[in-house]
């Protein structure tokens, strides 16, 4: 079956460092993968989307990357900053299922120390 | 972009009861989805709520515990029947953005805790 795994440890950053986020996936070849940020008491709000055919999407301070032979996607914060501390949902569509069924990763916690 | 509002924000309740969560949506959608996330856990799709349609639900959830409602295109209410101690969880409803359905918005949610 489908598996999606993100780090499950914490991830503690000094504010104006590059966050790093993995997503890995198995037994399946997605078509385009999602980030979603997730605040405590509120529902996922997405971020970037990226296409299998896309090696990187970028905004604002936000990139995100998608090697399809490794089945990994990173996403990356720059300059972060204490606001940018969240967890952080990976996606992918579900497999034989409409476009718009996603499964979800557990998240990775981002804390940003000023 | 859409403005969904769910209610109840949270609740309690006593186990065996009932709870109707309600989600009003701002716009006509086709499909509303409904999420449940379990402490420690991702999201997990329990159904897929059509307009005019019975609700399609995924492995392990059935109507009997979770019915579905969908009057119209901007409306959706999940119920969580005869609760028990693990039906606690944050029930989510979320409607797939226009002109972009592979991605989705998100109620802010419902924190259920069963006692």
């Amino acid at each position: 079956s489908q598996k999606i795994e993100q780090n499950s440890e914490a991830l503690n950053i000094q504010e104006g460092k590059t966050a790093t986020l993995t997503c890995n996936y198995t037994n399946y070849s997605p078509a385009y993968l999602q980030w979603y940020r997730q605040d405590p008491g509120r529902g996922p709000v997405f971020l970037l989307l990226i296409r299998e055919n896309e090696k990187e999407k970028r905004k604002e301070r936000l990139k995100v990357t998608f090697d399809t032979t490794l089945k990994q996607s990173l996403f990356h914060i720059t300059a972060s900053q204490p606001a940018d501390s969240a967890t952080y949902l990976c996606a992918l569509e579900n497999y034989g299922g409409a476009t718009n069924k996603l499964i979800f990763g557990t998240g990775t916690l981002l804390a940003v120390q000023p | 972009s859409a403005v969904i509002s769910q209610k109840p924000s949270r609740d309690i309740c006593q186990r065996g009861t009932s709870l109707t969560i309600q989600c009003q949506v701002d716009s006509q959608v086709t499909m509303m989805f409904w999420y449940r996330q379990q402490p420690g856990q991702s999201l997990t799709l329990i159904a897929t709520a059509n307009q005019g349609s019975e609700a399609t639900y995924e492995s392990g959830f059935v109507i009997d515990k979770f019915p579905i409602s969908r009057p119209n295109l901007t409306f959706s209410t999940l119920t969580v029947s005869n609760m028990s101690p693990e039906d606690s969880s944050i029930y989510l409803c979320s409607v797939p953005m226009s002109g972009q359905s592979e991605k989705l918005f998100f109620g802010s949610g419902t924190q259920l805790s069963v006692l």
